[in-house]
């Protein structure tokens, strides 16, 4: 069955660098998002690429964040700056579009720790 | 805007006993509804989704949920819990068209005791 792939799966980094995440979504998939799940807590909506452009995002992907699909087969995220409430597990989810979401997939998750 | 509510951060259940876990939705359009379920330190799996068809939808690994409209609700249900169903579950709503983003509940963690 196809998967989402992300790497790493834990990444640790130093409070004010930057992180990329990484994504692989399933080949014939169109739309992608990024989701947050800081620990005990619920998992939120970041934002939603479709057409090589941000469709929609939340008010928590503000200006230190920023994605890109550089290659037509990876998806990521970038944080400029990281603070220590970035600290969260973030998911890569993709999916075709049509009204059934048909595939609508997320991946295995990187937990991101800023110290 | 959608959202789902989750009634009960923790459930607690005899391993063969009935598991009811409860999530009521808010959506002004007809909604899509799912549960995933996370195992510790991994990610979220589906296990169900209600997109308009049948409004008793089963699952994987004996799980089912029925859509009442009338009650705005979407429990999740399973005959006989297994000590592998301690988890955590998430209730979660999205809508047709749009860019297909998904709202999730605040989770219901699900302890099976022997």
């Amino acid at each position: 069955e196809p998967e989402v792939t992300q790497t790493p799966s834990h990444q640790v980094t130093q409070m004010g660098q930057e992180v990329i995440l990484r994504c692989v979504p399933i080949s014939n998939h169109l739309y992608f998002y990024w989701y947050r799940q800081i620990l005990g807590q619920k998992v939120e909506f970041l934002v939603s690429f479709y057409n090589n452009e941000i469709s929609e995002k939340s008010e928590i992907f503000d200006d230190q964040f920023s994605v890109e699909r550089p290659d037509g087969s990876n998806f990521t995220l970038k944080i400029r700056s990281t603070k220590l409430e970035d600290s969260a597990m973030y998911f890569c989810a993709s999916s075709n579009s049509g009204p059934l979401m048909r595939g609508y997939t997320f991946g295995s998750g990187t937990r991101l720790t800023v110290v | 805007a959608q959202s789902v509510t989750q009634l009960g951060s923790h459930v607690s259940v005899s391993e063969g006993a009935l598991v009811l876990l409860r999530c009521n939705y808010s959506s002004s359009v007809p909604p899509y509804l799912f549960w995933y379920v996370q195992y510790p330190n991994q990610g979220l799996q589906l296990l169900l989704k209600y997109t308009s068809a049948a409004t008793l939808v089963k699952g994987i690994n004996g799980f089912e949920a029925e859509f009442k409209k009338s009650e705005t609700s979407f429990h999740l249900t399973k005959p006989s819990a297994h000590m592998s169903d301690a988890a955590e579950y998430f209730c979660a709503v999205s809508v047709q068209g749009g860019y297909q983003k998904v709202t999730f509940g605040t989770g219901t963690k699900l302890q099976v005791i022997p």
